[in-house]
């Protein structure tokens, strides 16, 4: 089975400054896609980034880029120039390919503060 | 243009009750999925429903069944309900096999 672990509870960060959160996952799988999920206060769940397994460039998003580490199973979040509006639970999923439907395999989360 | 809607917003029961809690997914989208939030935790994949089956499920009980009706709108009920079973249930929608899966503010059930 797929597992996803987010070893960071909490992570805190100065505005405008940087700040990585990480996550590591379990496959026996070569094909998959890795995403980052933001959860603000309000509860609604945004897509933030997404990877596919297959590409070796890192994905990036404004702001938002990953490193992603494919044998080590690894995909880390770095999020550059913080904002205040960037804090939030930030999940870690892992999207398996060899099944039939697109169900989502999240990690427990990391809650982000943002300090002015 | 609509995104994911879920009713109701909060919800209390008491042990034993059944519950449904319901979905309409994005405009365009035929799939819908569900999952399961504890406080603290990261969503737990339920079940998701594809052209009104059930396409794949997730280790969660029988007493946790689900709709799709033809408008592609969902349900999720959940029968003897258990403490355990207080948790903010996400819906979320795409399209088939599509990557990105937008997700609806979830229903907060409390079970007393």
């Amino acid at each position: 089975a797929q597992t996803v672990t987010q070893s960071q509870p909490e992570m805190s960060v100065q505005e405008a400054e940087t700040v990585t959160l990480s996550c590591t996952y379990d496959t026996s799988e070569s094909d998959y896609y890795l995403f980052w999920y933001k959860q603000p206060p309000s509860r609604q769940m945004i897509l933030v980034i997404r990877q596919e397994a297959y590409k070796q460039q890192n994905a990036t998003e404004n702001r938002f880029s990953v490193n992603f580490q494919k044998a080590a199973k690894s995909f880390s979040l770095k999020i550059s120039d913080s904002q205040l509006g960037d804090a939030a639970m930030y999940f870690c999923a892992y999207r398996p390919l060899m099944e039939y439907g697109n169900k989502l395999v999240f990690g427990a989360g990391t809650i982000l503060r943002v300090k002015s | 243009d609509a995104g994911v809607t879920q009713s109701p917003t909060h919800l209390i029961k008491t042990r034993g009750q059944q519950v449904t809690l319901r979905c309409s997914p994005k405009s365009g989208h035929d799939t819908v999925s569900w999952y399961q939030q504890a406080l603290g935790q990261g969503p737990q994949f339920i079940f998701q429903y594809y052209e009104e089956e059930e396409r794949q499920r997730g280790n969660f009980p029988d007493r946790f069944s689900g709709h799709q009706f033809p408008n592609y709108s969902s349900e999720l009920n959940v029968n003897a309900l258990l403490l355990g079973d207080s948790a903010l249930y996400l819906c979320a929608s795409s399209l088939q096999y599509d990557n990105e899966q937008f997700f609806g503010p979830g229903t907060r059930l409390t079970v007393l």
